[in-house]
């Protein structure tokens, strides 16, 4: 079974940020968080993840609770293409990856 | 496109026959791993290759399935006779140690 919670759905206006959470209660202090999302009919895309400290790149950011029992994902400003399933997984460092049902993001314009 | 590439990228066989697919990686990736993703569902984990040696198999992975990976390459992923049942998007992901997977476009299978 996955070891992350995460909302079913959410929606998101386009342009403004999303903020998905997810809840990781049991994780293992060698586990990672990692998210990806997959747009329908693709494979899944890695987007960022972290251990300990919040992280940023390109895509997003991490927001790590220091007792690292949730994380939030930040899209700072969602586009239509954002529009996808995302997926909050915690993984040891070689990351097999144990995927649940994931959030589906509408952004709307 | 992550650059990793699958063929082919959708497969349609007749219960009982065999089937191949082919992964082929980011050169530098050591790190292999095969998923497979049925329709509304997340994927699955199948396998995971580091360079050439075979390191864990998931318990779906029955007897009528092997993984190669010959010279820490390129991947494939047989199937024998196969069933209704392994119908589904079969994923390949490449990594280098302790960063994300990057996945192919994945190869659908349909068996009727």
């Amino acid at each position: 079974d996955a070891k992350t919670t995460q909302p079913p759905s959410m929606d998101c206006a386009e342009g403004r940020a999303a903020n998905l959470p997810c809840n990781h209660s049991t994780i293992s202090g060698n586990e990672y968080v990692y998210w990806y999302r997959q747009i329908h009919s693709q494979g899944p895309q890695y987007i960022i993840h972290g251990l300990k400290n919040n992280e940023t790149n390109e895509m997003a950011s991490l927001i790590i609770t220091e007792d690292r029992k949730s994380s939030t994902l930040i899209l700072p400003h969602a586009t239509l293409r954002d529009t996808a399933v995302y997926y909050c997984i915690v993984a040891d460092s070689w990351g097999k990856l144990q995927f649940g049902a994931g959030t589906q993001v509408v952004v709307t314009p | 496109d992550t650059g990793v590439s699958q063929n082919p990228r959708h497969k349609i066989t007749k219960r009982g026959q065999n089937v191949t697919f082919r992964c082929d990686p980011i050169s530098e990736h050591n790190r292999l791993y095969w998923y497979r993703q049925t329709l509304g569902q997340g994927p699955e984990f199948l396998t995971y290759f580091q360079n050439e040696a075979q390191l864990e198999k998931s318990r779906l992975l029955s007897d009528r399935f092997s993984a190669e990976r010959p010279k820490g390459s390129f991947s494939t992923l047989e199937i024998q006779r196969t069933e209704q049942g392994d119908s589904a998007m079969y994923l390949c992901a490449s990594s280098p140690p302790r960063v994300g997977q990057y996945f192919g476009p994945g190869t659908r299978l349909t068996v009727t």
